[in-house]
């Protein structure tokens, strides 16, 4: 079974502070994403990798940037976190195939308050 | 820019009656349509779809694409209150990359009463 684990369920932090939200995959995919998900909104992409130390933006990609230093772990950050910046926050992962078709499988998501 | 939009965007029914969910789409590049089902936690996986007028099928749920017209449908027969979750669509295109970039709609709000 594909495993994607986010390392906090829930978080809560000030306007201002540095966030770091992780990602770990298990099943040696080449692709990562981070989305945001609002109501009403649906999923947003707001970065996504597809190999080690490459990234791409997504959609909104404003107020934040990511890391991918090995291929199972793919880090989003919040330089200076801000009200508008609580949201849940999903990642990830897929493989790439010849012909690049691929489901994603999710990590169960970050709840993230900024006070 | 990509969208993908659904509807409808919420849906109320009672157990044993079948429904269908839409989902349109404009993007370019597009490589495949994939349908996702959300309850409490994250989303998982229930179809992709490539080709036009070939139905995906698995157990009660059904789905379909049509690449002319740019829409799918997912049908849910018999529905069960199990079947009460968040439906999303979403389109893969190339993104410039081979990294399968999504699209997500909105989503559908499905509520199955007993």
């Amino acid at each position: 079974d594909v495993k994607v684990t986010q390392s906090s369920r829930y978080l809560v932090k000030r306007t201002g502070e540095k966030v770091f939200l992780e990602c770990v995959q298990d099943m040696d995919h080449e692709n990562m994403f981070w989305y945001r998900q609002d109501p009403g909104l649906g999923l947003r992409l707001i970065y996504f990798s597809y190999d080690v130390k490459m990234k791409e933006k997504g959609d909104i990609p404003e107020g934040y940037s990511v890391s991918r230093e090995k291929k199972e772990r793919f880090s989003l950050i919040l330089e200076s976190a801000s009200t508008n910046q609580t949201s849940m926050y999903l990642c990830a992962s897929s493989p790439t195939d010849g012909e690049g078709h691929n489901e994603q499988f999710f990590g169960p998501g970050t709840r993230l308050t900024v006070l | 820019e990509d969208k993908v939009v659904q509807s409808p965007l919420s849906l109320v029914v009672h157990e044993g009656d079948t429904v269908t969910l839409n989902c349109s789409y404009e993007v370019t590049n597009f490589r495949s349509l994939l349908w996702y089902k959300q309850e409490k936690k994250a989303p998982t996986f229930l179809f992709m779809l490539t080709s036009s007028g070939i139905e995906k099928k698995s157990g009660r749920l059904s789905s379909i694409l049509d690449k002319k017209e740019l829409f799918s449908i997912l049908n849910i027969t018999a529905t069960q209150t199990g079947d009460s979750a968040v439906y999303l669509c979403a389109v893969d295109s190339t993104g410039g990359t081979n990294a399968g970039k999504s699209t997500f709609g909105d989503g559908t709000t499905l509520t199955v009463k007993p």
